[in-house]
């Protein structure tokens, strides 16, 4: 099992290009979610989904887009990016609620 | 604003010597749950408690919860160099096992 998968590790863009940052899981997990890390702070959910055709927004949703076709794949969509949004994003996944979440190893994201 | 609040923000010990690290937060939950991250990693889970349990063990791991006080602590014991990390509690509540992160406590482990 390669658990969850997360490209790129690293992306710079420019500020107003947009790009999809990929996840893909291999365990069967139904929920599936998005985080974003600042320096020296905790994560905070951006987009979260229970299971295919299913999304729903987090705490910090606005910038971004998710879409959930398939149980194994979670895109997250920059629309238009922005300096705020400079992050690492992680991807994480569980096989169903109060349970344990597995993450990706990070997406470290700078816009210029 | 985040949900969990982590004490201390960091903490340096020697080697042999237990860590604590405290967490509150605000509102009811159904679990809390302690990740650790190495510096520049994703988050690994260490141990997760419902809010119907009290105390629960993990190896050198030990993890209280009172949800009168709305408080959990984790406790290492016997450090080593290789627990140094990052270590976050994450409060679970509602549909979509959405998670609220504190922001963390780093601990360090002195050879």
């Amino acid at each position: 099992n390669a658990g969850v998968t997360q490209t790129p590790k690293f992306q710079v863009l420019k500020t107003g290009q947009s790009m999809t940052l990929q996840c893909a899981q291999d365990m069967n997990h139904e929920y599936m979610s998005w985080y974003r890390q600042d320096p020296g702070m905790g994560l905070r959910l951006i987009h979260y989904s229970v299971g295919a055709g299913i999304t729903d927004q987090g705490e910090v949703p606005n910038g971004y887009n998710v879409s959930r076709s398939t149980t194994e794949d979670f895109p997250l969509r920059l629309l238009s990016a922005a300096p705020s949004q400079t992050s690492v994003y992680f991807c994480a996944s569980s096989y169903s609620n109060s349970e344990k979440l597995f993450f990706g190893s990070g997406t470290q994201l700078s816009v210029l | 604003s985040q949900q969990g609040e982590e004490d201390p923000q960091a903490l340096s010990i020697q080697e042999g010597e237990n860590a604590t690290m405290n967490c509150s937060y605000k509102t009811s939950i159904n679990n809390l749950q302690w990740y650790r991250q190495n510096s520049g990693r994703g988050l690994v889970h260490l141990i997760l408690i419902r809010s119907n349990e009290r105390e629960k063990h993990s190896g050198r791991l030990r993890v209280t919860l009172d949800t009168s006080k709305k408080s959990s602590s984790l406790l290492i014991t016997a450090s080593r160099a290789a627990d140094t990390a990052s270590y976050f509690c994450a409060t679970g509540r509602g549909a979509g096992n959405m998670l609220t992160f504190g922001g963390g406590t780093r601990l360090m482990v002195k050879p």
